[in-house]
């Protein structure tokens, strides 16, 4: 049951460039969605989120978008830096209960 | 944003001991969570906790998981008898003052052998 998808598992960007991170969702009533980045042996860091009220939400180089008839949303990093290296997931709150619903998380190399 | 401990940060174990996972906030928080993680899947939720009740529940929590809050401010996860499939890093999150936003803590990466 993949309620919360994220299609690419890897992604290379070099350094100044812009990074789009993807997901896909089926259930329409999620009300909430997060963006976390993990690095190996470490939990999930809160990035950004975004109620499912808004299209778009910003912070900082981060800027996270809604599309809500597409049930699809998307992360945007730039500039990207080395540091942003790590692995991304999307998470959706909502759908009975608080609970989190992650996706399966995109590798994100940014390269000098 | 809040933050919260966990102990041991790894543990190994034979397959059928019982192991006790701790969680640690550093503050008070009424909501609690249990996640897992198995090498290379997604993050999965197992429990939620409230005002010291389990308020929801994952399939996987079966009848070999229990939580609770022994002294009001530790959150423990018990596994009572561990098979080879438990194998995961297990993570504690909590919410800040938004109840949609959870916090994890670094996680406990448990072996069972």
């Amino acid at each position: 049951d993949q309620q919360v998808k994220q299609n690419s598992p890897s992604l290379s960007v070099q350094e100044g460039r812009i990074s789009i991170l993807n997901c896909d969702y089926t259930n329409s009533m999620f009300d909430y969605f997060l963006w976390y980045k993990k690095y190996p042996a470490e939990g999930p860091t809160f990035l950004i989120s975004i109620s499912s009220i808004k299209d778009k939400n910003e912070d900082g180089r981060f800027t996270v978008f809604l599309n809500k008839s597409a049930k699809h949303l998307s992360l945007h990093i730039v500039p990207s830096q080395p540091g942003d290296s790590a692995v991304y997931f999307c998470a959706a709150h909502g759908g009975g209960g608080n609970k989190l619903t992650f996706g399966t998380g995109t590798q994100l190399k940014v390269e000098l | 944003e809040p933050e919260v401990t966990q102990t041991p940060s790894h543990q190994v174990t034979q397959m059928g001991q019982e192991v006790i996972l701790r969680c640690v906030p550093i503050s008070n928080h009424l909501y609690f969570y249990w996640y897992r993680q198995i090498l290379g899947q997604k993050v999965e939720f197992l429990v939620s906790f409230y005002n010291n009740e389990i308020s929801e529940k994952s399939e996987i929590f079966d009848d070999q998981f229990s939580v609770e809050r022994p002294d009001g401010s530790n959150f423990t996860l018990k596994i009572r008898s561990t098979k080879l499939e438990d194998s995961a890093m297990y993570f504690c999150a909590i919410t800040g003052v938004s109840t949609d936003t959870q916090y994890f803590g670094p996680g406990t990466r448990l072996t069972v052998l």
